[in-house]
């Protein structure tokens, strides 16, 4: 595609909830990353994955958090037993190459309220 | 601890007026600093490195180790620069694990 597109763009739920948060990287973009922003604050690194694994998931906040990616491509972002806190705008990037030198690409984000 | 400041939440100013976005940092080995922006209804983007030495749209940063800023200057703001700008820094040779600043809001007016 064009760039990195996230789905849903917009999701509701009720806390307790489970959530699934969808993310389509570019096309040949070997790095993928999880950010998460809150009202008024710059994003917050969530995890990074190399292919199909989680180089460093260190940004996680908890074990109610976790991301898979398993044909290198896609990832979802799944959050288990919502809470009001997990309200934030979910952002995913992508790069052609790992390191830091390699242009990040952001998705549009997907905002989660949680109720 | 690894912190990136901005410490202006909202710098407005008028078109043609210069522009200087505050950035100072917080880390204990080697940096490399960006600036990113948002403009309105569209997704975040780089707008330059310092390891680029570049000027893009008329921007420039460069890095003061000594006094660990990274600020953004433009001598003649444009309307079309209001935007959210946002500082981020990540370990030199590292990946993408990138530590952001909460972002400043530049309003240029006509």
């Amino acid at each position: 595609g064009a760039g990195v597109s996230q789905t849903p763009s917009n999701k509701v739920t009720e806390k307790g909830k489970y959530v699934e948060l969808r993310c389509d990287p570019i096309s040949g973009h070997t790095a993928l990353y999880w950010y998460r922003q809150s009202l008024g604050q710059g994003p917050e690194f969530l995890i990074y994955f190399q292919g199909t694994g989680a180089a460093d998931d260190s940004g996680l906040p908890n074990d109610r958090f976790f991301a898979v990616r398993p044909e290198g491509s896609v990832s979802t972002l799944k959050i288990q037993r919502t809470e009001r806190g997990d309200s934030a705008v979910y952002l995913c990037a992508s790069s052609l190459t790992p390191g830091v030198g390699g242009e990040l690409f952001f998705g549009e984000g997907s905002r989660l309220t949680v109720l | 601890a690894q912190r990136v400041t901005q410490p202006e939440k909202l710098l407005s100013v008028f078109k043609g007026a210069p522009v200087e976005l505050k950035c100072n940092y917080s880390y204990s080995g080697s940096p490399e600093l960006f600036w990113y922006v948002q403009y309105s209804r569209q997704r975040l983007q780089l707008l330059l490195r310092h390891i680029s030495r570049e000027s893009i749209k008329g921007f420039t940063a460069d890095l003061n180790k000594g006094e660990t800023s990274f600020h953004l200057k433009k001598p003649f703001a444009q309307e079309e620069d209001s935007a959210m700008y946002y500082c981020a820094l990540s370990r030199s040779g590292g990946y993408n694990k990138l530590i952001f600043g909460a972002g400043t809001r530049l309003a240029v007016h006509p």
